[in-house]
C-alpha cells in the first residue's frame, strides 16, 4: 500500500517568509508525528497528533511553528517568519496507534532558508 | 530527562561478519523498542520492533532486549556493504525518543 507522503520534497525560501509543509499519512493510521533533523544531527520531536485528542506540542521550538491536522488525516506544518536556523529536513511519520506502535516515515521535506 | 544512548561510531566490520549495535535507555518503564536504518540523505526505515525480553529474529537481523539492564541491541549477521548506514535506536517513553545513531561501515 501507499506509504507516508510529504510535499514539497525540497523548499528554498528567503528569511522572513512563511512556509507550509504537508504530510499525508498511511491510510488508517490514527497517529501522526513531525520531526526535524538538522544536518548530521539526530531526530528532534516537534509535535504529535493522536486521533481527536489535543496534540502534544511540547517539541515545537518557538511560537513561529504550528501544525494542524484536518479530518484526522492530512497534516500541515507551518513555519512563520523563517530563520536560517530553521534549515533542516522535516520528517513526518504515522502509526496505527499511540507512541508504542511502529512509526513509518515519509521521505521528508528539505527546507533551506537563505 | 528521558534519554537513549548509542555509540556514534563508525563501527567498521568486514563483509560477512556480525555487526553488533548497542543502545541503552533511561526510562525503566519503557515497553516498546525499535531499530531504524537511515541511509545518507534518506528518511529512517523501520527494521525491527521488540517488546519482550529476549531475542527476536528477522532474516539476518536479531534484536535483543534486556529490560532489567535497560539495554537493547541489534545484531546483523553476514553483513553486506549495502548494510552501511546509520542505525537509530528508538524507545517509547511517552513519546518515541531516538538515539543519535551508530554509523555502520561494512567493507567488501
Amino acid at each position: 500500500g501507499a506509504g507516508v507522503s510529504q510535499s514539497p520534497s525540497n523548499k528554498v525560501t528567503e528569511k522572513g517568509k512563511d512556509v507550509e509543509l504537508r504530510c499525508d499519512p498511511i491510510s488508517g493510521h490514527t497517529a501522526l508525528y513531525w520531526y526535524r533533523q538538522s544536518l548530521g544531527q539526530g531526530l528532534e520531536f516537534l509535535i504529535y497528533f493522536q486521533g481527536n485528542s489535543a496534540p502534544d506540542k511540547s517539541g515545537l521550538p518557538s511560537d513561529r511553528f504550528s501544525a494542524e491536522r484536518t479530518g484526522g488525516s492530512v497534516s500541515t506544518l507551518t513555519i512563520q517568519r523563517t530563520q536560517q536556523e530553521d534549515s533542516a529536513v522535516y520528517l513526518c511519520a504515522s502509526s496505527l496507534g499511540g507512541t508504542a506502535y511502529e512509526q513509518y516515515f515519509g521521505p521528508g521535506t528539505r527546507l533551506t532558508v537563505t | 530527562q528521558k534519554e537513549v544512548e548509542q555509540n556514534s561510531g563508525p563501527l567498521s566490520v568486514p563483509e560477512g561478519a556480525i555487526a553488533s549495535l548497542n543502545c541503552t535507555y533511561s526510562d525503566r518503564g519503557s515497553q516498546s523498542f525499535f531499530w531504524y536504518r537511515q541511509y545518507s540523505g534518506k528518511s529512517p526505515e523501520l527494521i525491527m520492533s521488540i517488546y519482550s525480553n529476549g531475542d527476536k529474529e528477522d532474516g539476518r537481523f536479531t534484536a535483543q532486549l534486556n529490560k532489567a539492564s535497560q539495554y537493547v541491541s541489534l545484531l546483523i549477521r553476514d553483513s553486506q556493504p549495502s548494510d552501511s548506514a546509520t542505525y537509530l535506536c528508538a524507545v517509547s517513553m511517552g513519546k518515541l525518543v531516538f538515539g543519535t545513531g551508530t554509523r555502520l561501515l561494512v567493507s567488501p
